[in-house]
């Protein structure tokens, strides 16, 4: 199984609203990333996971708060988002932290807040 | 600091005509180097990778990929374009001694005409 698995695909939020993007990898990695893709745009890193804890946040917002209950789950939690948030976010997962190991992206949400 | 230059931003070839994707990077260690497709509304799909080993690096639907450190180049190729190949090409490095945090290029747009 090479697959990493988003759900949902698409979100449609209000700016009150608080809703949960979900993320699982069944291939054993240690290391999960959320980024986020505006369009015609290359993604952009918002957070890493390694072995479970936060490794990385590349100053995201409150509004944005990742979790990791385990090592197959990753989630990233909304509350109060803009209506520039809208996005494709994209979860990935590598074996580690370390070079030489690729990433695994999944399909994405594309979130639209309204 | 790692960097990716992708030359072109859109490249349009004739079904059945060669396809080369420009990528220089820029790197102060050895790096690996990656290059990943988009599908419109779809994740990124690792197409090929280089991690030291040979120079000239096949990967998958017929794609291939050569290292110049001399040019710092890492350019993408395929003898015979197909129409599926429409779609979104990132070039993307990571420096050997950081933590796993991929450096895309703005991404390379191939169109692929009748």
């Amino acid at each position: 199984d090479t697959e990493v698995t988003q759900t949902p695909k698409h979100l449609v939020m209000g700016m009150t609203n608080k809703k949960s993007l979900k993320c699982e990898q069944h291939m054993g990695h240690r290391a999960m990333y959320w980024y986020k893709q505006k369009a015609k745009k290359p993604p952009e890193l918002m957070f890493v996971y390694s072995y479970e804890k936060l490794s990385i946040n590349e100053s995201v917002p409150s509004r944005f708060s990742p979790e990791c209950p385990n090592s197959s789950l990753l989630n990233l939690h909304l509350h109060a988002l803009q209506p520039e948030d809208s996005a494709l976010y994209l979860c990935a997962s590598s074996q580690g932290k370390s070079m030489n190991t690729e990433a695994f992206f999944g399909q994405g949400t594309r979130l639209t807040v309204v | 600091a790692q960097s990716v230059t992708q030359l072109d931003s859109h490249v349009s070839v004739s079904e059945g005509t060669p396809v080369l994707l420009r990528c220089n990077y820029s790197s102060s260690y050895s790096p690996s180097l990656f290059w990943y497709v988009q599908h419109p509304n779809k994740g990124l799909q690792l197409l090929l990778k280089y991690t030291s080993a040979a120079t000239l690096v096949k990967g998958i639907n017929g794609f291939e990929a050569e290292f110049k450190k001399s040019e710092t180049s890492f350019h993408l190729t395929k003898p015979s374009a197909h129409m599926s190949d429409a779609a979104e090409y990132f070039c993307v490095v990571s420096d050997s001694g950081t933590a796993s945090k991929l450096t895309f290029g703005t991404g390379t747009r191939l169109q692929v005409t009748l």
